[in-house]
């Protein structure tokens, strides 16, 4: 166990809707990052949050934002959803800002089927 | 940006020895990271690497060379368990923020 929750972790939902996950990071992690991994592709790097700010973005579609909560919790938001937002979702969770010897650790993720 | 080559498939049998290497283009260098991923599961992380040099943890290794912009994980002593896929990650702070990028993995299979 990473100490790195996510729910759910299932979800099906039809084009069009709207789902939101959650990530809560392992007791004394300031940052959290989303990835989306598709079928036998990689980890695709989405954003991160540092103690309730933005840090970084990557390939992020407008359609998706996320926030990080005061209780640094996060939530991952993906509207308008489209078949091939299927994937599975992780959210990972570091100490501090990386770049500083400390790895993240990673939840189960959330897989998403879009019917 | 970045860009991150790793095979994609390797076969190795059981009690071998297996090199997995990863080659990487970043404009703003932090560190070096493999994870291993089981199909469907969370990518736990294996090394870290930030120096030129070996760093050993048990049965692996992790070698970083920053001048050549590669780095390779050894697996030794091989086990069934250890088929999954091996993903190298690079800490970039190229674009002004911190990213940790993955490549695509190498799926590793260890045959009896």
């Amino acid at each position: 166990d990473s100490g790195v929750t996510q729910t759910p972790k299932h979800l099906i939902t039809a084009t069009g809707q709207r789902v939101t996950l959650r990530c809560s990071p392992r007791s004394g992690d300031l940052s959290v990052y989303w990835y989306q991994q598709s079928l036998d592709q990689g980890l695709q790097f989405l954003i991160q949050y540092y103690n309730g700010e933005e840090r970084a973005k990557g390939n992020i579609l407008e359609r998706f934002s996320a926030q990080q909560f005061p209780d640094l919790h996060s939530e991952l938001n993906l509207s308008s959803l489209e078949l091939g937002d299927s994937a599975l979702y992780f959210c990972a969770s570091s100490v501090d800002v990386m770049g500083k010897g400390t790895e993240a650790f990673f939840g189960q993720g959330t897989r998403l089927t879009v019917v | 940006g970045q860009n991150i080559d790793q095979p994609t498939e390797m076969t190795a049998t059981e009690g071998a020895i297996v090199q997995i290497n990863c080659t990487y283009q970043t404009s703003g260098f932090n560190g070096l990271f493999w994870y291993q991923q089981h199909a469907g599961e969370a990518p736990t992380f294996l090394s870290y690497n930030v120096l030129d040099g070996l760093e050993e943890k048990g049965r692996f290794s992790s070698f970083l060379s920053r001048s050549k912009g590669y780095s390779y994980l050894l697996l030794k002593e091989l086990q069934m368990k250890d088929s999954a896929s091996y993903l190298c990650a690079v800490y970039d702070s190229g674009a002004g923020s911190y990213q940790l990028t993955f490549g695509k993995g190498t799926k590793l299979s260890v045959i009896p």
